[in-house]
């Protein structure tokens, strides 16, 4: 596709249910990442891929959260036991590398009640 | 460490009317630093980013920001609001560089009054 695509738009899901948020990169990027912006903060960085090498876990707000990314494509990102705190947009990003000043390129995200 | 400091949550202006929205960073090594704007319902787009070729950096949309080290500042402006300009503004800083490195402002949210 032409930009980043993220599926669902918009997901609201009961408290302790698990959810899965789904990105579909821009052809030819090798990296791809995960943000998650909740109401009144900036944009909290969650995990990195860049290519076939380990991702970068280090955002990741706790071991409910988890994600993948599969055949250096599509990534999905998993919440285990949703909480009311996970309501947020997570929003992915992809770009063709990750030295310097790369411009990431977002998706439109995935807005996450947690009710 | 590294943060990006947004003066101001919300900032009115007449259409017409120059449009600053203030930036302050915090970091330990000469930064790479970005603006990037969010239509209702969109995501992120970047306005513009500073890379140490230049001090005075144009973006997007008749969008240009200054970067000031003694003022550690990356202010971003326009001469002439519009009404397209109605969006919310987010400032970045990375130190190591890399999308994974970035540290967001909290956001400013930008109005125009017809």
């Amino acid at each position: 596709g032409a930009g980043v695509s993220q599926s669902p738009s918009n997901k609201v899901t009961e408290k302790g249910k698990d959810v899965e948020l789904r990105c579909d990169p821009i052809s030819g990027h090798t990296a791809l990442y995960w943000y998650r912006q909740s109401l009144g903060q900036g944009l909290e960085f969650l995990i990195y891929f860049q290519g076939n090498s380990a991702p970068d876990k280090s955002g990741l707000p706790s071991d409910r959260f988890s994600a993948e990314r599969t055949g250096g494509s599509v990534s999905t990102l998993t919440i285990q036991r949703t909480q009311q705190e996970d309501s947020a947009v997570y929003l992915c990003a992809s770009s063709y590398h990750n030295r310097g000043s790369t411009e990431a390129f977002f998706g439109q995200g995935t807005r996450l009640t947690v009710v | 460490a590294q943060s990006v400091t947004q003066l101001g949550s919300h900032v009115s202006v007449s259409e017409g009317a120059l449009v600053l929205l203030r930036c302050n960073y915090s970091s330990s090594v000469p930064p790479y630093l970005f603006w990037y704007v969010q239509y209702p319902n969109q995501g992120l787009q970047l306005l513009l980013k500073y890379t140490s070729a230049a001090t005075l950096v144009k973006g997007i949309n008749g969008f240009e920001a200054e970067f000031k080290k003694s003022e550690t500042s990356f202010h971003l402006t326009k001469p002439s609001a519009h009404m397209s300009d109605a969006a919310e503004y987010f400032c970045a800083v990375s130190d190591r560089g890399g999308a994974n490195n970035l540290f967001f402002g909290t956001g400013t949210r930008l109005t125009v009054i017809p």
